[in-house]
């Protein structure tokens, strides 16, 4: 099973919005409403954001969205702020009963 | 508190074997199923295997299936992960995870992970 492919790095600017990529296939991403996201801050434990494509935990703020387009899923995120600044994971279930993960985009807010 | 503490890291010799225990508290574990996911020294996450709340369903990574084996002992709260063969890929940080419902619909509690180096 291939990684989800997403964006190596992001940047941009506090208060602005970002949508970071993941592209799968139709055999995870575009075949199932299982994708979720997680946040990985330096030296920090992932934390979920988004699962089932858009729902987000209790205690996420609703800056943070998700959506899924055919094979890619999109994870948005308005109103930056600098704590931000994190590794984002996308990860989709898939036909062969496993999970993948994308490789990770670094987000930067300058 | 919901809380997840994994133990039995360390450092292995390729080919050796170890088991990864991960005990939880502050939920009822038996109603979940139970992740596993790996991170290689500067790498990013990789999905291990799952076991599903009763422990009779399992599913494993194709890098791990035949060298690895989950399992769960409700009764003490408590998620296991036995590795055999280990290679030096397997050298990573292991989280146990709690999936926030059902099975492979994501995990929202995370372990503060325990290392394993496989080397000679």
């Amino acid at each position: 099973q291939s990684a989800l492919t997403q964006p190596p790095s992001v940047s941009r600017s506090p208060g602005q919005s970002v949508t970071i990529s993941c592209t799968g296939t139709s055999s995870d991403i575009g075949g199932f409403n299982r994708v979720s996201w997680y946040q990985q801050a330096p030296g920090t434990v992932p934390k979920l954001i988004i699962y089932e494509v858009s729902n987000r935990p209790s205690g996420v703020p609703d800056r943070f969205s998700g959506s899924k387009s055919g094979n890619t899923a999109s994870l948005t995120i308005s109103g930056l702020q600098a704590g931000d600044e994190a590794d984002y994971y996308c990860s989709s279930y898939t036909s062969s009963s496993t999970v993948v993960f994308g490789g990770g985009t670094k987000l930067t807010v300058l | 508190e919901v809380q997840l503490l994994e133990s039995g890291g360390g450092l292995v010799q390729p080919g050796g074997s170890q088991r990864l225990s991960c005990a939880a508290s502050g939920f009822t574990f038996s109603s979940y199923a139970m992740t596993w996911v790996r991170q290689p020294p500067g790498k990013g996450l990789e999905w291990v295997a799952v076991t599903g709340a009763s422990g009779y369903t399992k599913y494993y990574s194709d890098s791990v299936r035949g060298r690895f084996t989950i399992s769960r002992d409700n009764s003490k709260s408590t998620l296991y992960l036995e590795m055999n063969s280990l290679r030096v890929e397997d050298t990573a940080v292991y989280y146990c995870a709690k999936d926030v419902a059902g099975i492979f619909n994501g995990m929202d509690v995370w372990g503060q992970g325990t290392t394993v180096t496989v080397s000679s």
